[in-house]
């Protein structure tokens, strides 16, 4: 079946201790985000990517981090820098395109739950 | 900086009754505007999609409209169902063309 995969589902995270959550899809799309959910507020953006080997800050990175070295795959580490980092962490991905068209429509994972113990 | 209103935050129907979702934005300047749907604990599901050459979305019972001019848009959904409780987010397209701008969503119980 052609998706994202979000990778673990629940996640801890010690003190002081970096962490990873995968993503991972198959739909072949050019552009990959992750966006951060906190209880009764909207998704925003972390990072995002538009092409392999490239990447964008979006409007909370601190204390985040990201590569992307293959199209299919977009990990995001959590560091021990982020002080407060339970929250629901979402993937996305759309396929790149000029504004304004269909391709444009975001996909996204089941998420990732992480909580700091 | 754009940012997304969704109103009411929550919302409680009898089955059946039909219903309006508002979202409006602080930057009229919209290039499209995505519908989302969030069961609790679960990721999102895409509704519908308005193009910025578009003004409105139809799929089945959901019918979204875009009005950029005064930068709103809304939801309506046709006899509702218990099985469409749940969150309904909107977000728009930021002006880079790069990630979306989403709203805090607003939470359906709709009972039987």
């Amino acid at each position: 079946d052609g998706g994202i995969t979000q990778s673990p589902k629940y996640l801890f995270r010690k003190e002081g201790q970096n962490v990873t959550l995968s993503c991972e899809q198959n739909l072949n799309h050019d552009a990959m985000y992750w966006y951060r959910q906190d209880p009764g507020q909207g998704l925003r953006l972390i990072y995002y990517s538009q092409i392999v080997n490239d990447f964008q800050k979006g409007d909370i990175a601190e204390g985040y981090s990201v590569s992307r070295e293959k199209k299919e795959s977009f990990p995001l580490t959590v560091t021990s820098a982020q002080k407060n980092p339970t929250a629901f962490y979402l993937c996305a991905s759309s396929a790149s395109s000029p504004r304004g068209t269909a391709k444009n429509i975001q996909y996204f994972g089941a998420g990732t739950r992480l909580s700091v113990l | 900086k754009q940012e997304v209103t969704q109103i009411p935050a929550a919302l409680s129907v009898p089955e059946g009754e039909n219903l309006v979702l508002n979202c409006s934005f602080t930057d009229s300047a919209i290039y499209n505007l995505q519908w989302f749907r969030q069961d609790p604990g679960k990721g999102l599901t895409s509704l519908l999609l308005i193009q910025s050459s578009q003004r409105e979305q139809t799929s089945g019972r959901l019918n979204a409209s875009l009005d950029k001019s005064s930068g709103r848009s809304t939801l309506y959904i046709a006899a509702s169902q218990p099985g469409d409780s749940a969150t309904y987010l909107c977000a728009g397209l930021n002006q880079a063309g790069t990630a979306l701008i989403f709203g805090k969503g607003t939470t359906l119980s709709v009972s039987s």
